[in-house]
Order: structure tokens, then C-alpha cells, then sequence
């Protein structure tokens, strides 16, 4: 079993409508959870950063954390074609970051 | 702020050679650097840590020797794939955290595509 799991996707939705991504873990050490966003041949984009169960709000972007259910969530509402990318959910253990596999998104006008 | 360079963003290199590749923070002293790689579709695979001054530690699979990485000071790491074969092609990434007591967050640079031909 992985320590982190996250469905690859691809996820394809319209302009607009909200998205909902996931992760759950095994390890209940891990104290801090992130959200990246990639694109397609560049770096990792740090969206996110929680150290808490409980929700955290960023613009378009919900961050929820559910540590007695080991579970992660991203939510973006009014997704835009430029949120068109590769997400992963990481977490903090022993200073190094756990990623899970990423979930492609693809938004279409 | 948190911004991480990388240089060279793309290099072809002949099989057999060596490749160096540098990753520096901007605006902020970074205590550790992580090197990852990423092939086509998959997530990122964690290499080695540097801390500034010392030593790398290198994860479970991965050749110190073959991938020597060097973190001389707060703003500076860098990664030599060393007589590098083909099956070394891949995209090479950077990631620092700050010096910040707590703060976990890692700031990625924005890769390095390297081609052995």
C-alpha cells in the first residue's frame, strides 16, 4: 500500500463547474499537507499549505484536511481552461515531502 | 518571494559525459535543497537531500556516485549526473525550504530537461 494515494485522473470537466480532487493517507505522523499544481514541463507550483484538519481558503481554491479520516481535498470553484494542469496532494514527514501520483485536469471551454 | 532558478532549463549532452545542473534561491536562504526526477506522466521521485555544509543524503536506490550534489552555500545547490547514459533522460527538478524555523514548505524551481544522446 502507498503512503499517499491519489487518483491519476484524467478529469475532465466544462468551464465553470467545480472541481474536486483527493488524497488519502496511511501515515498518520504526517502533520502538514500541501497542494501543488504543475504544468506541463515546468516545476511544481506550491496552491496550498495547511497544518490543521479543517478548511483553508485561497481565492477559487479550498483546501480541506480530514486527519481522523486520513483525507485531503482541493476544491476549485469556477475552474478556468488555465487550470488546466497535473495536481498533487504532498504531505510532511520527516522533513520530506510524500507525494501522491497527481490527478490531471483538464478544463474545456 | 520563494522564487527557485534553475539553470540550464534544457541540455542534450552525448552519452559518457558529465552534466552539471544548478538550482539557487533568489530571495531567501535555503537550508536544505531536495533534488527530484520525473519521468513522462509520473510523480516526482525523490533523489537526495543537501544541507547547506554537508553531505547529501540520498534515498534508497539512488547512486551517490553517479549523481554527485553539492550544497556550498544558502542560495546554491547543484546536481552532476556524471558519464550519463541514456536511460538517465529525464526532467530534474529543485525544490528549498527556508530557513524559517517551521516553515515545511518546499518552493520548486522550474526543472531541467536533460536529454543523453
Amino acid at each position: 500500500q502507498k503512503e499517499v494515494e491519489q487518483d491519476p485522473g484524467p478529469l475532465s470537466v466544462p468551464e465553470g463547474a467545480i472541481v474536486s480532487l483527493n488524497c488519502t493517507y496511511s501515515n498518520s505522523a504526517f502533520q502538514y499537507f500541501m497542494w501543488y499544481r504543475q504544468y506541463s514541463r515546468k516545476g511544481p507550483e506550491l496552491l496550498m499549505y495547511t497544518y490543521s484538519s479543517g478548511n483553508k481558503e485561497d481565492g477559487r481554491f479550498t483546501a480541506q484536511v480530514d486527519k481522523s479520516s486520513k483525507y485531503i481535498s482541493l476544491f476549485i470553484r469556477d475552474s478556468q481552461p488555465s487550470d488546466s494542469a497535473t495536481y498533487l496532494c504532498a504531505m510532511s514527514g520527516f522533513n520530506k515531502l510524500i507525494f501522491g501520483a497527481g490527478t490531471r485536469l483538464a478544463v474545456h471551454p | 518571494g520563494a522564487v527557485v532558478s534553475q539553470h540550464p532549463s534544457w541540455v542534450i549532452c552525448k552519452s559518457g559525459t558529465s552534466v552539471k545542473i544548478e538550482c539557487r534561491s533568489l530571495d531567501f536562504q535555503a537550508t536544505t535543497m531536495f533534488w527530484y526526477r520525473q519521468f513522462p506522466k509520473q510523480s516526482l521521485m525523490l533523489m537526495a537531500t543537501s544541507n547547506e555544509g554537508s553531505k547529501a543524503t540520498y534515498e534508497q536506490g539512488v547512486e551517490k556516485d553517479k549523481f554527485l550534489i553539492n550544497h556550498a552555500s544558502l542560495t546554491l545547490s547543484t546536481l552532476t549526473v556524471t558519464s550519463a547514459h541514456p536511460e538517465d533522460s529525464s526532467f530534474y527538478i529543485c525544490s528549498a525550504t527556508s530557513t524559517s524555523g517551521g516553515d515545511l514548505r518546499q518552493y520548486f524551481g522550474p526543472g531541467t530537461r536533460l536529454t543523453v544522446t
